[in-house]
Parts: C-alpha cells; sequence; structure tokens
C-alpha cells in the first residue's frame, strides 16, 4: 500500500513564526502536492511538485513556499505564520491517476 | 481550467434508506474523475475512479458512481446507507494528459441517523 506520512497531526505556532509541515512518500510518485482544506472551500491546491527540485504555483500560494530536494519529500515552508493561515494541512502523491493522502495537520496560529 | 460542482454542501438522510451525492464538472478536455472519502480529523480515502471503459464504477463497500459524459456529471449513489458511512464526500477531476492536478468540489457532508 503507498504510504504517506505527514509529520505532525496537530501543530500549534505563533503569529510570525516560520513553520515547517514535512511529507514523506514511500512508493517512488514523481508528483506530489500540498492543499489546504477549510469548511464549506473544499481542498484548495497550494504548490506541487512534479519531479525533484521542481515546483508550481498552485491556486493559493501567497504565504507559503515549498521544497523538494529528494523525491519521497515534499516540505511546505509557511515563512511567517499569521492566523489566517489556521488550517488542514493535506500532503498527496500520486502517478498520473489517483492521489493518495496523508493524515493531515491541523495548524493553529495563535 | 477544470471545475467541478457539489450541489449538496449536506446530505440527511436515516440509515437504510438510498442515497445519491451530486457531482458536475466542467473541463474541455478527457478527464479522470474520482470519489473521495474523508472521516472526521483524517485524510481522504479513495472510494471509487472513472479511468475509461465501462461508466459505472463501484466501490468494496457498496457505493457507485456512473460516469454520463454527455451530462458532465459523476454522481454518487448507495442503495442502503449505513451509520458508518457518516463522512464528508469530495468528487474531484484530473486532465487525462500531460502535468495535472486534481481539482475538488467543495464536498458533501452524508450524515446518517438511525
Amino acid at each position: 500500500d503507498v504510504k504517506v506520512t505527514q509529520s505532525s497531526r496537530y501543530l500549534v505556532k505563533r503569529t510570525g513564526e516560520k513553520v515547517f509541515l514535512e511529507c514523506v512518500q514511500d512508493m517512488d510518485h514523481e508528483n506530489m502536492f500540498w492543499y489546504r482544506q477549510d469548511p464549506g472551500l473544499g481542498l484548495r491546491l497550494i504548490y506541487f511538485s512534479y519531479d525533484v527540485k521542481m515546483k508550481e504555483k498552485g491556486d493559493i500560494p501567497e504565504g507559503y513556499s515549498v521544497s523538494r530536494e529528494k523525491k519521497e519529500r515534499f516540505s511546505l515552508i509557511l515563512e511567517s505564520a499569521s492566523t489566517n493561515q489556521t488550517s488542514m494541512y493535506l500532503c498527496a502523491s500520486s502517478l498520473q491517476t489517483e492521489a493518495f493522502f496523508g493524515q493531515g495537520t491541523r495548524l493553529t496560529v495563535v | 481550467a477544470q471545475s467541478v460542482t457539489q450541489l449538496d454542501s449536506q446530505v440527511p438522510v436515516f440509515e437504510e434508506a438510498p442515497v445519491e451525492l451530486r457531482c458536475n464538472y466542467s473541463s474541455s478536455v478527457s478527464v479522470y474523475l474520482f470519489w473521495y472519502v474523508q472521516y472526521p480529523n483524517q485524510g481522504l480515502q479513495l472510494l471509487l475512479k472513472y479511468l475509461s471503459g465501462s461508466t459505472l464504477v463501484e466501490s468494496i463497500n457498496g457505493f457507485e458512481a456512473e460516469f454520463n459524459k454527455s451530462q458532465t456529471s459523476f454522481h454518487l449513489r448507495k442503495p442502503s446507507v449505513h451509520i458508518s458511512d457518516t463522512a464528508e464526500y469530495f468528487c474531484a477531476v484530473r486532465v487525462v494528459s500531460g502535468y495535472s492536478t486534481l481539482t475538488f468540489g467543495k464536498g458533501t457532508m452524508l450524515l446518517v441517523s438511525p
């Protein structure tokens, strides 16, 4: 089975902190994604990557950056956390069809 | 660009009743179609998918969905729901060729009561 592992289930950070969300997949997938999930808004794509060191902006990249130094790992970085970034963050990986998701990280910025 | 519309944000239903969760999509090119399920405080799990071939696809737990190209729909159905089906359901599309991402609808919360 494909496994996508996010490093934390719950995080609480202070406004202005730099925050790292880590995601690792074990199936040698080329594509990896970061989504943000908010009630009533569904899943919105923040960034995706289709290869090592490659990244593309999604629908809501402002305030975020990403890093993909190795194929199995895709990191989401909040450069200076703000309260409006309080949300559920979901990482996913895929080949060309369905995506496989991690358990999610619920981030609270206070 | 692709878009997905899930017409109902919440669907309340009694146990053992049938249910249909509606999904319509918009795309100028061929797409793959998916339904995902999310239980509380968990990630998304793939429920079923349409890639090609038969337009009726089924999951192992009794759900089915039918791809209707003319109506650009991919509605999810189950003839008899259980309490354990209570969850949020997301419809998603992905372009068949090239580098592409999954585009999701806003989700439908299925609430099954006894």
